[in-house]
């Protein structure tokens, strides 16, 4: 079965413009949920989607949004971006919601804001 | 007081040695306790899981709670160069709420 994948593996964008990263979930998967990495900060929850709607949410501000299609893939969107964006995005699915330990993370798409 | 505190390390030891990851958490609600592993380069790899206290055995693996004391614990046998890793730790509360990270140790196993 394949993993979870993520496109673009690695992103270079300038101050102020926005980003669309995508994920594909697990074949069968609902849920997908996103994690901002950093050294400083280590692994933040953004957000989680389950059939289309968003059920949690971290505390990012609003230039961070997403969104699941019916194939459950999923897209992240970062508008304005800023210096402090530059971070390892990183995607879970699994089977149910959030509410599951067995997350299965995909390789991550590296952002870096110059 | 964040969540989920976790030692960055980094943590070096020779081959075949007993290596001993910690984590402390602050809210008692927490139920699910999990480690990952993150090699470089990758995303994060569920290693065990744990709910609510006590020890659980997978191989040179043995993850260890104690709620009394919010105190999680990572225990590797025989440690190999192929352990060569980040470690996070992770819990959560009721079913349904995101998981909360400790910011990893990373471990090296020279041989």
């Amino acid at each position: 079965k394949a993993g979870v994948t993520q496109t673009p593996r690695y992103l270079i964008k300038t101050r102020g413009q926005q980003v669309t990263l995508s994920c594909s979930p697990i074949s069968g998967h609902r849920s997908v949920s996103w994690y901002q990495q950093t050294p400083g900060q280590g692994l933040q929850f953004l957000f989680e989607y389950f059939s289309e709607t968003q059920r949690n949410k971290g505390n990012f501000p609003g230039r961070f949004s997403g969104r699941q299609f019916s194939n459950s893939r999923s897209e992240m969107n970062v508008s304005t971006l800023e210096l402090g964006d530059s971070a390892l995005y990183l995607c879970a699915s699994s089977l149910l919601s959030s509410g599951t330990y067995e997350q299965y993370f995909g390789p991550g798409t590296r952002l870096t804001v110059t | 007081q964040k969540e989920v505190e976790q030692d960055p390390g980094p943590l070096s030891v020779p081959e075949g040695a007993i290596v001993s990851l910690n984590c402390t958490y602050s809210n008692s609600a927490f139920q699910y306790f999990m480690w990952y592993r993150q090699y470089s380069r990758k995303g994060p790899e569920l290693l065990m899981y744990t709910y609510s206290s006590g020890n659980k055995e997978d191989g040179r693996f043995t993850a260890q709670v104690d709620k009394s004391s919010k105190y999680i614990s990572l225990f590797i046998r025989d440690s190999q160069p192929s352990d060569s890793a980040t470690y996070l730790c992770a819990t959560q509360g009721q079913a349904g709420t995101a998981l909360i990270f400790g910011k990893g140790t990373t471990l090296s196993v020279s041989s």
